[in-house]
């Protein structure tokens, strides 16, 4: 059974409309992390969290907000989403202990119109 | 920033030959980050292949290994014989401690029998 999953898989928006990205584990982990990719740059880390209540900035958090309500779910907002956030958006945990691993879920496709 | 830089794709070998995907990688905030090997086969998710927390070590899964060489700051990953099934993408990643990957492109590598 997958431990992370995320949802929607794939999503269409607007430009300027809202987008919510969803994403729950049950390894129990800690840490959490939220990821985009695209051609050319590879992974690229947008928020991550230590625990319930908690969000941090990645490397390129700017036009998006995390919420982490509890050890299991970790959102990702888009508040006014543009083009430019169309990409494949992944979901991960960590165990948090030196060494982090991380698993990922399948991803999300989000195209923005 | 932290930096990762790998072998471009795609890589194109055939069935029993050796491979060798190169990964060099720069560390700004710390002085020996934890090093992986994320892989993502066909239609599947993206899945830890192999770690190395401690500087000299090696790591080994599936028949690959890639040594941990702080003098070098390289991670390359070697197989001595491939087989169809090895066909997919590979991404060399660090971390420093629980902050978040920092990955490599990726590299595509194709084994035809």
């Amino acid at each position: 059974e997958a431990a992370v999953t995320q949802s929607p898989r794939n999503k269409v928006a607007v430009t300027g409309g809202k987008v919510t990205l969803s994403c729950n584990q049950t390894n129990n982990h800690n840490n959490m992390y939220w990821y985009r990719q695209d051609t050319g740059h590879g992974l690229r880390l947008i928020h991550y969290s230590y625990g319930a209540g908690s969000t941090e900035k990645g490397d390129i958090p700017d036009g998006y907000k995390a919420s982490r309500p509890s050890q299991e779910n970790f959102s990702l907002i888009l508040e006014l989403a543009t083009p430019s956030q169309t990409s494949v958006y992944f979901c991960a945990s960590g165990d948090g202990d030196w060494g982090d691993t991380q698993y990922f879920g399948p991803g999300t496709r989000l195209l923005v119109l | 920033g932290d930096s990762v830089t790998q072998t471009e794709g795609p890589v194109t070998v055939s069935e029993s030959e050796s491979l060798i995907i190169n990964c060099t990688y720069s560390a700004t905030s710390i002085a020996y980050p934890n090093l992986f090997w994320y892989v993502r086969y066909p239609g599947e998710g993206l899945q830890l292949l192999l770690k190395v927390i401690t500087a000299g070590q090696k790591g080994s899964s599936r028949g690959f290994e890639a040594t941990y060489n702080k003098e070098t700051t390289s991670f390359h990953l070697q197989k001595a014989s491939v087989q169809e099934s090895d066909s997919a993408v590979y991404y060399c990643a660090l971390n420093n401690y629980a902050q978040g990957l920092t990955f490599g492109l990726g590299t595509r590598v194709s084994v035809f029998p």
